[in-house]
């Protein structure tokens, strides 16, 4: 069975540090995946990966994909109040199936 | 470019009464999802169309939940008739490249059915 595991479920930081979060999946057909931020709303999109090893950044996020290992992560460095948020990954498969986890709820403390 | 449009925002009805969903993709975009979303179950995908045609509806719930897109720029998902558990938010979402690429979401309409 397909399957997208995020880890840790959730996390409670301070202003200024950085975080890791991770996004490992099991997928037949692997299209591409995909890191969505959420907060009291709906998602929106940040990161497409699709090749091994190639850093995506923006600003101070950053996600890289390992698909040897079938693993994600996704950086935000010196972290702010408004990174609070729900980070979720999901994976494209087969021809249109979005694959989703169940989301890292992060928490930036002042 | 207005995004991905939902309307209601939030709609509170009592149970058996009908709901209906709209949404209105981005232009251009060929692929449409309906989503719900609750804190036990997470992002569920209920239907996925593609080119206006429903490709996948093997995640709405049961017969009471239908969905249809009768053009490119306009959906609709409805419950018929509602319950207490289908209280949930509802997204929609469309991208482009028959789903293989990034998928914009809506806003959302929060249920509540009492």
């Amino acid at each position: 069975e397909d399957k997208v595991v995020q880890s840790p479920l959730s996390l409670v930081v301070h202003e200024g540090d950085t975080v890791t979060l991770n996004c490992s999946y099991e997928v037949t057909n692997f299209r591409s995946l995909l890191w969505y931020k959420q907060e009291k709303k709906a998602p929106t999109f940040l990161f497409m990966l699709t090749s091994s090893g190639i850093e995506k950044k923006s600003g101070r996020l950053s996600s890289i994909l390992d698909k040897k290992e079938l693993f994600s992560i996704l950086n935000i460095t010196a972290t702010q109040t408004g990174d609070s948020a729900i980070y979720l990954c999901a994976v494209v498969a087969s021809n249109y199936q979005l694959i989703w986890g169940a989301g890292t709820k992060l928490i930036i403390k002042p | 470019d207005a995004g991905v449009i939902q309307s209601p925002r939030h709609e509170v009805t009592e149970m058996g009464q009908e709901v209906t969903l709209r949404c209105k993709p981005i232009s251009g975009h060929n692929s449409l999802f309906w989503y719900r979303q609750t804190m036990m179950r997470g992002l569920e995908l209920l239907i996925y169309f593609n080119n206006n045609v429903p490709i996948d509806d093997s995640g709405m719930p049961e017969d009471r939940f239908s969905a249809k897109m009768p053009n490119a720029s306009f959906s609709t998902l409805k419950i018929q008739p509602s319950e207490p558990r289908d209280s949930a938010v509802y997204f929609c979402a469309s991208s482009s490249g028959q789903g293989l690429s990034e998928q914009y979401f809506g806003p959302g309409t929060r249920l509540t059915v009492t």
